[in-house]
């Protein structure tokens, strides 16, 4: 989407080698989000950054570390890649405060195998 | 806690039918909330938004009313399209959204 890219767009990799998905925007936002997209399970939420070196856990952070060490990047790291992490993985960008919606990237489809 | 319940999919309809898709939440105070829509292979695009009771969210003929006295936030359209074929999510507002497993939509000539 205009003003978010993720990177890369599809990749495989091997069980137990580490993992890095970049976030990349354009807009300036503040808070920065990473979620994984499963069949049966929606979207959850992994971790969320709120500013420069500010961020949280999300529902299912275990296995997953993330860094921001400027506003347009957040990069989520997968230590030791396990098939259960095999999925679809998304960023989003936000602004706080009512009435500000999510502007999501095109997304990362990880497969580990 | 806050949380959004959406309808179960998969919802089956023929072009130019009616659509409905039910939305309730839960919520302490009055937040905005939000459609989006996902095609298959992309990411969620905003579709719609009402930031306040009573109001109206639309865009590409769909429709949604933020109803507090039913805290509902219920999707329509009055005559789908094959190209409306797509997975919706309903949200509420705030820092850090929580997402059900949404409702897909096929619509078929």
């Amino acid at each position: 989407d205009a003003g978010i890219t993720q990177s890369p767009r599809h990749k495989v990799t091997e069980t137990g080698t580490p993992v890095t998905l970049r976030c990349h925007q354009t807009e300036n936002h503040r808070y920065m989000y990473w979620y994984r997209q499963d069949p049966g399970h929606g979207l959850r939420l992994i971790h969320y950054s709120y500013g420069v070196k500010d961020t949280d856990k999300g529902e299912v952070s275990d296995g997953y570390s993330v860094s921001r060490s400027k506003t347009e990047d957040f990069l989520l790291t997968l230590e030791s890649a396990t098939s259960s992490q095999t999925s679809v993985y998304f960023c989003a960008i936000s602004e706080p405060g009512q009435g500000y919606g999510y502007t999501f990237g095109s997304g990362t489809r990880l497969t580990v195998v | 806690g806050d949380s959004v319940t959406q309808m179960e999919g998969p919802v089956t309809l023929s072009e130019e039918a009616f659509l409905t898709i039910n939305c309730t939440y839960t919520a302490t105070g009055y937040p905005s909330l939000f459609w989006y829509v996902q095609y298959p292979g992309e990411g969620l695009q905003l579709l719609l938004k009402a930031t306040k009771a009573d109001d109206k969210g639309s865009n590409k003929g769909f429709e949604a009313t933020y109803r507090k006295e039913t805290t509902s936030f219920h999707l329509e359209k009055g005559s789908v399209q094959v190209s409306d074929s797509a997975v919706y999510f309903c949200e509420r507002g705030g820092n850090k959204l929580t997402f059900g497993t949404g409702t897909q939509l096929k619509v078929e000539l």
